[in-house]
């Protein structure tokens, strides 16, 4: 079973629409918490991060971690199609080992 | 932009011949990695390393040997292709300090083991 969950695997939605996506990791030893985009044909680039328990906004982007249940979730808002991409939840204990361990990711399509 | 670059970037090797995958970055990060990704799976880490000279094994090292001679340098190493080792790989750099590690992929190595 892999350490680091996401769902939905996929996901349709309108432009403009909101996108949800979410993460949990079984391993209670990690602190951190990332998410990174992966566009069709090209490498992971990291999206955002969040090592705190709460909220971090971005633009249209939304991050929220609960290290209590190991959760973190991202939310697009105004969803465009350029944001059409595999997203994939990555998590790392806080110190010790660099290790980070990714799920195996939500494909997002945004249709226009 | 950090950089980190692959080669090759397409492959094709034959079964039970031998395969290195090289990475360099510019980045002067400590951290390295090599992951693997395949449909349904998302990236599975392969090996790592902190520095010159430490190779550490991932969650599916097996098959696979890593190489870490400098700063710069990362490279997979295959002795024994096979066909279950057909995919797409990534090496990453990362810049690990107190608050956390960013990676930082190169553009991947397409690999079809024949």
């Amino acid at each position: 079973q892999q350490k680091v969950q996401q769902s939905p695997e996929s996901l349709i939605v309108p432009e403009g629409g909101m996108a949800s996506l979410n993460c949990t990791s079984s391993d209670r030893n990690v602190d951190y918490f990332w998410w990174y985009r992966q566009h069709s044909g090209k490498s992971p680039k990291m999206l955002m991060s969040i090592f705190s328990n709460g909220e971090k906004e971005e633009g249209r982007f939304t991050v929220h971690l609960n290290k209590a249940s190991l959760h973190t979730s991202l939310h697009i808002r105004d969803s465009q199609p350029s944001d059409s991409a595999l997203y994939l939840c990555a998590a790392s204990p806080s110190s010790g080992s660099w290790q980070l361990i990714f799920g195996s990711g939500t494909q997002l399509t945004v249709m226009p | 932009e950090a950089a980190v670059t692959q080669s090759p970037r397409n492959k094709v090797a034959v079964t039970g011949g031998k395969v290195t995958l090289s990475c360099n970055q510019t980045n002067n990060h400590n951290n390295m990695y090599w992951y693997r990704q395949d449909t349904g799976h998302g990236l599975r880490l392969i090996h790592y390393s902190y520095g010159a000279g430490s190779t550490e094994k991932g969650d599916i090292p097996d098959g696979y040997k890593a190489s870490r001679p400098s700063q710069e340098n990362f490279s997979l190493i295959l002795e024994l292709a096979t066909p279950s080792q057909t995919s797409v790989y990534f090496c990453a750099s990362g810049d690990a300090t107190g608050a956390g590690n960013t990676l930082y992929f190169g553009e991947g190595s397409r690999l079809i083991v024949v």
